[in-house]
Parts: C-alpha cells; structure tokens; sequence
C-alpha cells in the first residue's frame, strides 16, 4: 500500500503562492495523486487529482515528477480563508480495491494577513 | 441538493452499548465509504461498499460493521462501543468505485464514556 508522507504544518501570508510536497515513495503503477482540503468541523472536499506531469483547474495545480515518487500542490495566491488542512491521497481511480485508498495525516495550513 | 447527510450530528454513548450512524446520499452513487477522523491520525477507512449488495473491510475495521441494502443509504454500526471508538466519523461517496474524487458528509462526532 502507497503511503504518504506530507509536512504536518505550513505558515503563509495572503497573497503569497503555496506549495506542499507529498511523498509517495511506493505508488504503484495504477495509482492516482488526489489532493483534498478540510475545514474545521466539515468533512474532506475535493480539490485536483493527477496522474503525471501536471494538471492545474480554477483552484489549484498539481506538478508529478517522472518517477511519480512526490507530488506538489500549488495554490496561487492564497488567501484567509485558504487556512485548512491538506491531505494527499494516493490509490486507485476507477477501479480497484477501496482498501488500497490512503489519507496521509495532512498539513496544517495557517493564512495570515 | 442534499449531496451525503449523516445522523446524528452528534452523540454521547455508554461503553457497550449498541448505535448505528446513519448516511444517506442522493447523487445515485455505486460506492460509498465510512472513515474515522482523529487526532494526529487523519483519516482511516473503516469499511467501504462498491455498490449496493456488496461490503469490503478498510484499514480499521474491528469494532465496525456496515450493510448496504440499497444505493442511497450505507449505515455503520458499533455493535458494542468501547472508548477508543470516540472519534468523528465522516461517510463519504464517489460515482464508481475506486474513483479518487468523494464526497464527504458533514461528519458525526462520537464519544463513548
């Protein structure tokens, strides 16, 4: 099962663009990089998923070296209300065993005006 | 639209007794998926359904059972709850199975004395 490792805290200002690495030294080949943001007391929201390269929508973009073993989260400009905790999640996209979706422990991101 | 509503919202419960967390979703999605959310831990899959009629076990499911009678509703009961069961629990769905992109409910806070 691919595991992943992030930092467990982040501090920007608003305005500021803001990048958070995930490792993912074992995602296998048919795995995915789903990234996912929360805010206090609701439950997980969708943000970008990737397979390679790079991969950018209204809200963020997704950069995956080659070997796919790291993945970083790029959100432009960020403001207050971009404080919450980030999670990557590495598994399977259509198709597969549920069992192999993994929620790494998040980053913690703290927006200051 | 309603999306994933999850009930109750909140809930108090004595060691050893029996409770059923409810989620219901109306967006005819196949799977469906119950996660517990702690501190320091994130998020662990507890028990998933690919589609109605069929269960599979996550990363933590001891303590858990789940059914899946139809489409719309997925409930998760402690058969008999201990402490270390106190948790928020989160109930969450995507359009297929094994697809990366899900939608969360709004969670239900669990405290077992």
């Amino acid at each position: 099962l691919a595991k992943t490792t992030q930092p467990i805290s982040m501090d920007s200002y608003e305005g500021q663009e803001v990048n958070i690495t995930c490792s993912h030294n074992n995602i296998a080949t048919n795995d995915y990089i789903t990234w996912y943001q929360q805010f206090p007391s609701q439950g997980p929201r969708f943000i970008i998923q990737g397979y390679k390269t790079k991969v950018t929508n209204e809200v963020a973009s997704l950069f995956i070296p080659a070997d796919r073993k790291s993945s970083t989260l790029s959100l432009p400009r960020v403001s207050l209300s971009d404080t919450a905790v980030y999670y990557c999640l590495v598994g399977r996209s259509y198709g597969g065993s549920q069992g192999n979706l993994i929620f790494g422990k998040g980053t913690k991101l703290s927006v200051k005006p | 639209i309603a999306g994933i509503t999850q009930a109750p919202t909140s809930q108090i419960l004595a060691a050893g007794r029996r409770m059923t967390l409810r989620c219901t979703q109306d967006m005819r999605h196949n799977a469906m998926y119950w996660y517990r959310q702690d501190l320091g831990l994130g998020l662990r899959l507890i028990h998933y359904s690919n589609t109605a009629g069929t269960t599979g076990k996550g990363e933590v499911p001891d303590g858990y059972s789940v059914s899946r009678a139809n489409t719309d509703d997925f409930p998760l009961t402690l058969a008999s709850a201990v402490p270390s069961q106190t948790s928020v629990y989160f109930c969450a769905s995507s359009r297929l199975a094994g697809v990366n992109e899900q939608f969360f409910g709004p969670g239900t806070r669990l405290t077992v004395l």
